[in-house]
Parts: structure tokens; sequence; C-alpha cells
């Protein structure tokens, strides 16, 4: 079975600096799929940015992007200047390629934003 | 847009009462989810449904059960509630066959055993 581990409970930021978020995985399947997804206070959960693995190219959304690295089984968030609105629970999360569309969640971070 | 509405949003129940908490989307997808939220552990996959009419056990399953009434609706019951199933439970549905296609997740439901 898949499992994603993000091995900071917590990160602080201050506002306009930048912060990467890590997570690794375990897998032994080669086509995947990675997310990170943003769960603010309200509970909501808001996807942030995907990743292919057959893609080679690291994913970017305006301020997010990832570092994707395939053979190491890592793929962190990386935010560029950030915002009072940044904070919140982010997961990183793990699909199979296939039938079912299964999501598996790592433990999250909590990022606190510093004005 | 509606997207995928959970109800109710609070509960709190007696260890041993039956619930179901309903969640229904607009969104047209074929697959549909129930996750559980505890403190330290992310979400985890209770039951799925990958199309309309089939049901599968997922991570969590213990002590729940499921019904996608059609399409458009999955819902999730307790049969007899116990203080470990204190949790947030979170509905997703997902457009099938499409695996870059991010899951939609409703607003959750805080349930509440005692």
């Amino acid at each position: 079975a898949q499992t994603v581990t993000q091995s900071q409970p917590e990160m602080s930021v201050q506002e306009a600096e930048t912060v990467t978020l890590s997570c690794t995985y375990d897998t032994s399947e080669s086509d995947y799929y990675l997310f990170w997804y943003k769960q603010p206070p309200s509970r909501q959960m808001i996807l942030v940015i995907r990743q292919e693995a057959y893609k080679q190219q690291n994913a970017t959304e305006n301020r997010f992007s990832v570092n994707f690295q395939k053979a190491a089984k890592s793929f962190s968030l990386k935010i560029s200047d950030s915002q009072l609105g940044d904070a919140a629970m982010y997961f990183c999360a793990y699909r199979s390629a296939g039938y079912g569309n299964k999501l598996v969640f790592g433990a999250g971070t909590i990022l606190r934003v510093k004005s | 847009n509606a997207g995928v509405t959970q109800t109710p949003k609070f509960q709190v129940l007696k260890t041993g009462q039956s619930m179901t908490l309903q969640c229904a989307q607009d969104m047209n997808h074929n697959s549909m989810y129930w996750y559980r939220q505890d403190p330290g552990m992310g979400l985890r996959l209770i039951y799925y449904s990958a199309s309309e009419g089939t049901t599968d056990k997922g991570e969590v399953p213990n002590g729940y059960n499921v019904s996608r009434l059609n399409k458009r609706e999955f819902s999730l019951r307790l049969e007899s509630a116990a203080p470990s199933q204190t949790s947030v439970y979170f509905c997703a549905s997902s457009r099938q066959g499409f695996d870059n296609q991010p899951q939609h997740f409703g607003d959750g439901t805080r349930l509440s055993i005692l």
C-alpha cells in the first residue's frame, strides 16, 4: 500500500517570504498523480496544485510551485511571496492511476504566516 | 454552483445511536468518496463508489455502511455509534476515467459521539 509522509507538523513564514513544505511517498507504481490540498480554518479542502508522475516538468500555479523528484519519491510545495491568507493546514496526497481514483493523504503541515 | 453538499454540518450522538450522513453532488461525477479526518492523521478513506451501482471498502470501513442511492447521492451510515467514531467526515466526488482531475470536497460534518 502507498504511504505519504509529511515530516513537518508545523511551519512558520514571514509575510512576503518563501516557504517550502516537504512530502515524501512510498510506492512501487510508476504511473500516479500527486496533489497538494489546502485546508483553512473554514475546513474546506481546496486544491492547490497537481502533478502527473509521467511529466518531468514541475507544476506551477501562480505563487505555488512544486519540486517533484520521482527517483527520490519527493514532492515538496514552495509558496512564494507568502500572504496571510496562505495560513492553513496543507495536505500532500497520492493517487494511483486507473480505476477508483482513491487518494492517500499525509498527516498534514500547519502553516502559520507572520505579519 | 453548489458542488458537493453534506448534511448535517454538526451532530452530537450518544453511544449506540444510529445516524446517516448525506452527501449530494451536482457536477455529474461518477465517483464518490467518504473520508474521516482525525487530528494528526490526515484524511482516511472509509468507503468509495467508483461508479453508480458499486461500492468498495477503503482503509477504515469498520462500523460504517454506505449506499450509492443514485449518481448524485452517496450516504454514510453509522449503525451503532461509538466514541472512536468522533471525527470530521468529508464527502468527495470526481470524474471517473480522468485521473488527473481532482476530487471535489464537501465542507465536512463534525460528528461527536458521547
